[in-house]
């Protein structure tokens, strides 16, 4: 299995409030990439990065903000977190952000805001 | 921007058939990939199966196979001799310019 590790596993919060989710990866991939799942719409880009401090907007960034600092870590920030933002966050990596190259998935953060 | 349908939210097989799952999509790329993902309850996003839209050749894994229709843009799915294993959400997905895009998914249920 490629090494990713999302964190937290689960979190509740309150509307309002910030969240900052976190995607640590061992395999030196270059891309990375923050997805939401959500009934009916399956897995919706949200941000990537193509490189460290190098990020791009997916199809819904409205609301969160990214930031790399490090080739292992991706962290995905929702600045005033919104029930809209209840979901299953997934993080993703890959090596060139080719279709020759597999997107391995972490095993996701469910958050729920209140 | 590119779109992904999956028409079927739910299928259900027996043990040992076969079953296909339908997947269209529309893209402005000249060069993209297609996918199928596997979603288990436990969450894990598995790769199944992949196709280089250059390739006019269906791709095959075992049991899993692909109907690539380039024209037409549809991209189905077709388990053979299914598995109470086979029982998951199937994602199929688009990739071109670095995004992968999703359709919403069908649920596949397998009875023994």
């Amino acid at each position: 299995d490629a090494g990713i590790t999302q964190s937290p596993r689960h979190k509740v919060t309150e509307t309002g409030t910030p969240v900052t989710l976190r995607c640590h990866q061992t395999e030196n991939h270059r891309y990375m990439y923050w997805y939401r799942q959500d009934p009916g719409h399956g897995l919706r880009l949200i941000h990537y990065s193509y490189g460290v401090k190098d990020t791009d907007k997916g199809e819904v960034s409205d609301g969160y903000s990214v930031s790399r600092s490090k080739t292992e870590d991706f962290l995905l920030t929702l600045e005033s977190a919104t029930s809209s933002q209840t979901s299953v966050y997934f993080c993703a990596i890959s090596e060139s952000g080719q279709g020759l190259d597999e997107q391995f998935f972490g095993p996701g953060t469910r958050l729920t805001v209140l | 921007a590119q779109t992904v349908t999956q028409s079927q939210p739910e299928m259900s097989v027996q043990e040992a058939e076969t079953v296909t799952l339908s997947c269209t999509y529309d893209t402005s790329e000249s060069d993209y990939y297609l996918f199928w993902y596997k979603q288990p309850p436990s969450r894990q996003m598995i790769l199944v199966i992949r196709q280089e839209a250059y390739k006019q050749q269906n791709a095959t894994e075992n049991r899993f196979s692909v109907n690539f229709q380039k024209a037409a843009k549809s991209f189905s799915l077709k388990i053979s001799d299914s598995q109470l294993g086979d029982a998951a959400m199937y994602f199929c997905a688009h990739l071109g310019g670095n995004k992968l895009v999703f359709g919403a998914g069908t649920i596949l249920r397998v009875k023994s």
